[in-house]
């Protein structure tokens, strides 16, 4: 199993750039859901799906974009990129909460 | 709705030395209790978890922590720490019924030979 994988490594964007983070699992996984990483503030939810067609807003929504249209992958678009969007980006997925939460490695992501 | 309060941002121990890192929560409902552990340039992983039953729990790799339910924390220890301890740890919470799992701000523990 390849288990979360994330794709771009890393990404640089022009202010009003948009772009899609592409997340995907293996493991079979309902629950997905996506966190921004900030210096100092820990790890926020952006946004989170428990299945197919279904998704939610989680802390910090705003500028972002979900869908979810098979089990396995959850892209996440930024529409208009804002240097308030410089982060990382982690994917994960899980049987379901609040059990465990399987991580991807990440996507660093620099708005100028 | 919940949260999550880890009272050290950094905490420097040296090597084979006990470690504390504390986590206090907050919530209307019952809760499940969360450590991950992020080493440099990685993502998270889980350190260990509760979920019901004993209070105590404990990884594979030495880490314990203490469900307390009266004083609303959940903090982890370790006796004797490894340089390859070193790492960004964060408590997390999610309460019951909910699809939200929340993270505290971070403790980087630093292992100093």
């Amino acid at each position: 199993n390849a288990g979360v994988t994330q794709t771009p490594k890393f990404q640089v964007l022009k202010t009003g750039q948009s772009m899609t983070l592409q997340c995907a699992q293996d493991m079979n996984h309902e629950y997905m859901s996506w966190y921004r990483q900030d210096p100092g503030m820990g790890l926020r939810l952006i946004h989170y799906s428990v299945g197919a067609g279904i998704t939610d807003q989680g802390e910090v929504p705003n500028g972002y974009n979900v869908s979810r249209s098979t089990t396995e992958d959850f892209p996440l678009r930024l529409l208009s990129a804002a240097p308030s969007q410089t982060s990382v980006y982690f994917c994960a997925s899980s049987d379901r909460i609040p059990y465990e939460q399987y991580f991807g490695p990440g996507t660093r992501l620099t708005v100028t | 709705a919940q949260s999550v309060t880890q009272l050290d941002s950094q905490v420097p121990v040296f090597e084979e030395a006990p470690v504390e890192l504390r986590c206090n929560y907050s919530s209307s409902v019952s809760v499940y209790l969360f450590w991950y552990v992020q080493y440099p340039n990685q993502g998270l992983q889980l350190l260990l978890k509760y979920l019901s039953g004993s209070t105590l729990v404990e990884s594979i790799n030495g880490f314990e922590a203490e469900f307390n339910k009266s004083q609303t924390s959940f903090h982890l220890r370790k006796p004797s720490v490894h340089i390859s301890d070193t790492a960004e740890y964060f408590c997390a919470v999610s309460g019951a019924g909910s699809y939200q799992l929340t993270f505290g701000k971070g403790t980087k523990l630093s292992v100093i030979p």
